[in-house]
């Protein structure tokens, strides 16, 4: 059966500091891998989008970079953390092909800025 | 902002019916689904319609879709408090089927 795993689970990190929050996927190949972010309240708002290894789309300008080194693994990372960047950080997957699949989600990192 | 519309918050007295609505953008979305997210956790999916139905249901659930007005429901019957939760609608458009979100409906179920 598929898995997916999402680590940390919480993370409290300084203004300034590196980010690395990692992704990982069991059981399938070649999956369409997704970064979301869900700020304070609500939304659910789509940072990267993957449907191969390096092959990462941004959707939105920020301090955040996405990679994609293997097959099943989605890390993202930032140099420098801003407050803004806190928020409910959710990874997903869904098989790639023809969007007519359900996505699977971690069960999300919350990340606070301090 | 998300190009996927929806209401922002609804309550509703257990046992009645709640109906969730969403605008979606892309006509080509082949797919339209429903995820339900609890507090503290990831997303479920809850349903889904295929674009050429007009509706599904799936026992207490039922998915209205007005391909016409790109207009997508969800009327859950019989509303229980375990049912308190953030519904979001998606779609995946071509050409990538990127799967896109709403902004989440934030359903709160009172006795």
């Amino acid at each position: 059966s598929q898995t997916i795993h999402q680590w940390p689970a919480t993370l409290v990190q300084p203004v300034g500091s590196p980010l690395s929050l990692e992704c990982t996927v069991e059981g399938t190949s070649n999956p369409n891998l997704y970064w979301y972010r869900q700020a304070a309240g609500r939304g659910l708002q789509l940072l990267f989008y993957s449907v191969g290894i390096g092959q990462i789309s941004s959707e939105v300008p920020q301090n955040l970079s996405a990679s994609r080194p293997q097959d099943r693994q989605f890390i993202l990372s930032s140099k420098k953390l801003l407050l803004s960047d806190s928020g409910f950080y959710l990874c997903a997957w869904q098989s790639g092909g023809q969007g007519n699949t359900e996505a699977f989600f971690g069960q999300g990192t919350r990340l606070t800025v301090v | 902002g998300e190009d996927v519309e929806q209401s922002l918050f609804l309550s509703v007295r257990e046992g009645d019916s709640s109906v969730i609505n969403c605008t979606y953008t892309d006509s080509s979305s082949t797919y339209l689904y429903w995820y339900k997210q609890e507090p503290g956790a990831g997303l479920q999916l809850l349903t889904y319609i295929f674009s050429n139905m007009d509706m599904k249901q799936d026992q207490r659930l039922t998915v209205l879709l007005n391909k016409k007005d790109k207009h997508l429901s969800l009327r859950i019957a019989d509303t229980q408090t375990g049912d308190s939760a953030i519904y979001f609608c998606a779609e995946t458009p071509l050409p990538d089927y990127k799967l896109s979100f709403g902004a989440g409906t934030t359903v709160t179920v009172r006795a």
